[in-house]
């Protein structure tokens, strides 16, 4: 069974850094693209990039270029979002999901909820 | 980036009911990566289509979904209790890949 289990709730505050995760089990992580989804409260989904644990290919939407990072260590099964700097605007839910290409998103983590507070 | 428009943006009807979801792309989406995503509150999205029509693992065949170039619907043949949730469309087939802003389907 494919599974995307992410890392826990987060509460920061403006200013600091954050790195979240997403591990993939029950199929070969390195050949199919993981992507990060954020939807803010009350919102819809927004696409904030992919990567591709094989090689780290990475690819972002214009909106988050510059604003997040995303990695993953192919060693863990395990990809990544972070940030440098947080603002209370990315307070938001942070889902991964897997990218089978034509099939598009088709296994979910379960969301990561990041409050950025003072 | 290619622009997804959902409509309508809410959807009032009662069980048993047919359901219409339209997405309309701003340029052609490429070889019908178009997918639709379920969202109950509290919970990820789960996938129902993908590639424009054909039905993700496990999803009931009341749901269907058709189209191509840049109009695409969902229709869900019958609303069960549990079908009350937003929808999303969502190209894959340009990077960025992008979003629509759903289509809540309440009780009536």
């Amino acid at each position: 069974e494919v599974q995307l289990v992410q890392s826990g709730v987060e509460v920061k505050k403006p200013g600091e850094s954050l790195k979240i995760s997403c591990k993939g089990s029950g199929y070969t992580f390195t050949r199919y693209w993981i992507g990060w989804v954020r939807q803010m409260p009350g919102k819809g989904l927004e696409w904030m990039g992919i990567i591709y644990p094989g090689d780290s290919d990475t690819r972002y939407s214009p909106s988050f270029q510059g604003q997040v990072t995303i990695s993953a260590d192919k060693s863990l099964s395990t990809a990544y979002l972070q940030w440098n700097s947080l603002k209370a605007s990315d307070t938001a839910m942070y889902y991964c999901a897997r990218d089978y290409g034509w099939r598009g998103f088709d296994s979910w983590g379960q969301g990561t909820l990041v409050t950025v507070s003072s | 980036e290619i622009v997804l428009t959902q409509f309508p943006g809410t959807l009032s009807l009662s069980p048993g009911e047919r359901a219409t979801l339209s997405c309309r792309a701003s340029q052609t989406i490429s070889t019908s990566y178009l997918a639709w995503y379920q969202q109950k509150p509290g919970r990820a999205p789960r996938l129902l289509i993908y590639g424009a029509s054909s039905r993700a693992t496990g999803i009931p065949d009341r749901f269907s979904g058709s189209g191509s170039g840049t109009d695409f619907t969902l229709t869900i043949s019958g609303l069960e209790p549990e079908d009350f949730a937003v929808y999303y469309c969502q190209q894959y087939g340009n990077s960025p890949g992008t979003f629509g802003q759903g289509t809540k389907v309440e009780i009536k």
